[in-house]
């Protein structure tokens, strides 16, 4: 069964360090997002793409975070400069035409020290 | 903006119970689709049951079922017969259709805890 992939599943960076995370959406899919989920707090949503551009993008993202889809697989979420309180769970999620459902990855934990 | 709430942070039950998790929202919109997504420990994201707002049957799906009450804004879950394997943190979402552009809005959660 197809699924969602994110890489690297846990990454480790100092302050103020730029990180790449990455994600690969299912293969049909048209749309994607990103989402955040700080430790024991609930899911939120960051930004979502479509024709690559961004549709909507919430106030938690700011001018230090950008998305690319480089080529016709991977989905990026770049964090310019690390802020301790960057530190979170980094959900993607696709969806195609159908049925309005989101797939999630698995996340890639993010800590920043 | 909508907004979704759910008022029990945490339940327990016996295996082969059977549980509901309640979840309520709030919105203007008139067509919109209701989710639940279970979060186990690997803190993986599964789709668990979808809900259009236009169908006025519940949804199911094996042992999960819904009770949406579309006047008093009610999205509640039930899981039937209960395995261990259902522990897990579950989240209730709602989404406003548009198609490019349908984040989802989550509720904070009800931690369920199977007990054998």
């Amino acid at each position: 069964e197809p699924e969602v992939t994110q890489t690297p599943s846990h990454q480790v960076t100092q302050m103020g360090q730029e990180v790449i995370l990455r994600c690969v959406p299912i293969s049909n899919h048209l749309y994607f997002y990103w989402y955040r989920q700080i430790l024991g707090q609930k899911v939120e949503f960051l930004v979502s793409f479509y024709n690559n551009e961004i549709s909507e993008k919430s106030e938690i993202f700011d001018d230090q975070f950008s998305v690319e889809r480089p080529d016709g697989s991977n989905f990026t979420l770049k964090i310019r400069s690390t802020k301790l309180e960057d530190s979170a769970m980094y959900f993607c999620a696709s969806s195609g035409e159908v049925a309005h459902e989101q797939y999630f990855g698995p996340g890639t934990r993010l800590t920043v020290t | 903006a909508q907004t979704v709430t759910q008022s029990q942070p945490e339940m327990s039950v016996q295996e082969a119970e059977t549980v509901t998790l309640s979840c309520t929202y709030d919105t203007s919109e008139s067509n919109y689709y209701l989710f639940w997504y279970k979060q186990p420990p690997s803190r993986q994201m599964i789709l668990v049951i979808r809900q259009e707002a236009y169908k006025q049957q519940n949804a199911t799906e094996n042992r999960f079922s819904v009770n949406f009450q579309k006047a008093a804004k009610s999205f509640s879950l039930k899981i039937s017969d209960s395995q261990l394997g259902d522990t897990a943190m579950y989240f209730c979402a709602f989404m406003r259709p548009n198609f490019g552009n349908e984040k989802l809005t989550f509720g904070t959660g009800t931690r369920l805890t199977i007990i054998p």
